[in-house]
């Protein structure tokens, strides 16, 4: 079955320490990978996605086929990185894409 | 610019009574729409998807329904709740695949 999984329901690290937030992803073929975030009292919205190559607020994401994984990292985490990050692969199901999301990870970063 | 509405904000009712939410979008034309409903634990499901008017695609089986008369407009409906309909209702829309916009949510408490 095509899933992705968050281990991490919440990850805690001090100000200035790296992020590394895991997503695996389960597909038979090439997704296209995104990364949502939730600030809080905000939208849920686009962070990143991995076919643009960028590096949005400090985070970057790499997708890595042979470990199936597209892991968001920082390399100094900031307080207003707080928030509730989802992974999310575009998978196909049922004859057309559909963006499938993680069950999310609560980042928060300590002063 | 495009903007996405939901209303009401907050919704409280009682077991067995209708439900109906509403979704609109502005600033963009035949544009797929979605319902989620966000969960602690449980990320982002999705619960309806829609390419056009009055095509709708139930991604999971429940107690709720959703209908799409105007090209802009996604109501989420229940003729009957249930206790384990409360939660939280995301309304999104999107032009490209993956890349989705989504409204500010309405909390959903039954009693």
């Amino acid at each position: 079955a095509q899933r992705v999984t968050q281990p991490e329901k919440l990850l805690s690290v001090f100000k200035g320490a790296p992020v590394e937030l895991k997503c695996n992803y389960s597909y038979s073929g090439s997704p296209e990978l995104f990364w949502y975030v939730q600030y809080s009292r905000q939208r849920l919205q686009l962070l990143l996605r991995h076919i643009s190559r960028e590096s949005i607020k400090g985070f970057t994401a790499d997708l890595n086929k042979g470990e199936t994984s597209f892991h968001l990292k920082k390399p100094f985490a900031q307080e207003e990185d707080s928030a509730m990050y989802y992974c999310a692969p575009l998978l196909s199901a049922g004859g057309y894409q559909k963006v499938t999301f993680g069950t999310g990870t609560k980042l928060q970063v300590i002063p | 610019s495009q903007t996405i509405h939901q209303w009401p904000a907050t919704l409280v009712q009682p077991v067995g009574s209708p439900l109906s939410l509403e979704c609109t979008v502005e600033g963009t034309s035949n544009p797929n729409l979605y319902w989620y409903r966000q969960a602690a634990g449980r990320g982002l499901q999705l619960l309806f998807y829609s390419v056009g008017i009055g095509q709708i695609s139930s991604e999971v089986p429940q107690n709720l329904s959703a209908s799409r008369p105007q090209d802009r407009q996604f109501i989420l409906s229940s003729k009957k709740l249930l206790l384990s309909d409360s939660g939280f209702y995301l309304c999104a829309w999107s032009q490209l695949a993956g890349k989705q916009f989504f409204g500010p949510g309405t909390r959903l408490t039954v009693l």
